[in-house]
């Protein structure tokens, strides 16, 4: 148990559906981000959140859509997927921006 | 573009036996290398933070060390058990962006 919880652990959605995931933290801490795990593909960032504004965008599509209500939550929006985006999706929290990672159990998506 | 390169991608050893993989990244810039642990169907967990060039940390079985001029660190693990088997991740973050580039993990499989 790592005080990040991302829900749901497995999502199956068509090319048009609009879905969310979602990741909560309990570990008191200011920046949240998403990662994207492609097969054999390096873990790749995707948003960062520090103190609820977003710092780091890493060149997604538009249909990934972060929202971070305030420091504890942090939801991707998924909208017009495409089958190459099913991939597991990790959020993470630091304590400050350069801090250390705690991430959550991921949520695999499959998008068909 | 920043690459940390992991070897092997992956491996088998008996139980009992001891092992070691490597990460290799770009020494220009360093702040610090991170290894995690990663069991299947779980979060990544941080094992080491290291950032003093010829740094060595150990917890258990595990130990790891780093140098930085040359840019690679190495994972040992001690009389490997079953419970080792996961995905050993290597992460660099260099000064200024304190981003995290992972590489693609060593999975080790321990067999009983």
């Amino acid at each position: 148990e790592t005080g990040v919880t991302q829900t749901p652990r497995h999502l199956v959605m068509g090319m048009t559906n609009k879905k969310s995931l979602k990741c909560e933290q309990h570990l008191g801490h200011n920046a949240m981000y998403w990662y994207k795990q492609s097969a054999k593909k390096p873990l790749e960032l995707m948003f960062v959140y520090n103190f609820k504004e977003q710092t780091e965008n890493n060149s997604v599509p538009s249909r990934f859509s972060p929202e971070c209500p305030n420091s504890s939550h942090l939801f991707l929006h998924l909208h017009t997927l495409q089958p190459e985006d099913s991939a597991l999706y990790l959020c993470a929290s630091s304590q400050v921006a350069t801090g250390e990672l705690f991430f959550g159990e991921g949520s695999r998506l499959t998008v068909l | 573009i920043l690459n940390v390169e992991q070897s092997p991608q992956s491996l088998h050893v008996q139980e009992g036996d001891s092992t070691n993989f490597t990460c290799s990244f770009p020494s220009s810039n360093f702040y610090a290398l991170h290894w995690y642990r990663w069991e299947t169907a779980k979060s990544p967990e941080a094992l080491f933070v290291m950032t003093l060039n010829g740094d060595e940390k150990k917890k258990g079985r595990i130990s790891a060390t780093l140098n930085t001029k040359e840019g690679y660190s190495y994972l040992y693990i001690k009389g490997s058990q079953p419970e080792d088997s996961a995905t050993y991740l290597c992460a660099l973050t260099t000064s200024g962006t304190y981003k995290y580039i992972f590489g693609t993990g060593t999975r080790l499989k321990v067999l009983a």
